[in-house]
């Protein structure tokens, strides 16, 4: 079935430095591919997604790029602040007809002023 | 903001007991869906529902039941809650057409002494 690793956290920057944070996939066929972001005490919410293969998807900042070659779909940011923080979340659709949204284990991010 | 609540949003109970989580939702979306979320895991599918009565199971659904008499509610019952039940609970609605793209409740916390 559909899987997806994520880059094993917790990250610590400094307010400002370049933030990456590793997804790859499988997948059957092409399905579309999302990061969720959860604040503290709250739900999932969809930061961005991509729907296609070289498709960017971007929001406040954050873009993340559907690469088919390398089945990834890395966060990027270039300046993070102090409000990222947050835990960040890779998920893609299973195959079957449940379509449910099978997630990576989280990256606990923390910004420093 | 999909409108989806969630009810309660905090709850202890004790080894045992049965429990039952609600959730709401106020767009008539066709499938719901319940997960957990545990530290290292991310989040895991209990059950899902692709309509009123039409139900199914998920990765994790042991010692879990679920039912929907209307569109607007899916619930969540522990028969017998045990301590390896405490997690957080979300639900989460599908939105078809748009690229299976999930929205999610605010979350309950149960905790289970």
């Amino acid at each position: 079935g559909n899987s997806v690793t994520q880059m094993e956290g917790p990250v610590t920057l400094s307010e400002e430095a370049f933030l990456t944070i590793n997804c790859t996939y499988t997948a059957t066929g092409y399905p579309s591919l999302f990061w969720y972001v959860q604040y503290p005490g709250e739900g999932l919410q969809l930061l961005l997604k991509a729907t296609k293969a070289d498709d960017k998807g971007s929001n406040k900042g954050f873009e993340a790029t559907y690469r088919k070659e390398t089945t990834s779909f890395h966060l990027e940011k270039g300046s993070v602040q102090v409000s990222d923080s947050a835990v960040y979340f890779c998920a893609l659709p299973g195959a079957g007809s449940a379509r449910q949204l099978t997630f990576g284990s989280g990256t606990q991010l923390t910004v420093l002023p | 903001d999909a409108g989806i609540t969630q009810s309660p949003r905090h709850k202890v109970t004790e080894t045992g007991t049965p429990v039952t989580l609600r959730c709401h939702q106020t767009e008539n979306h066709r499938y719901m869906y319940w997960y957990r979320q545990d530290p290292g895991h991310g989040l895991r599918l209990i059950h899902y529902s692709y309509g009123v009565k039409d139900t199914d199971k998920g990765e994790v659904s042991d010692g879990y039941s679920v039912s929907r008499s209307k569109t607007e509610d899916f619930l969540l019952t522990l028969e017998s809650a045990t301590s390896s039940q405490t997690s957080v609970y979300f639900c989460a609605i599908s939105v078809r057409g748009k690229d299976d793209e999930q929205y999610f409740g605010p979350g309950t916390r149960l905790t289970v002494t």
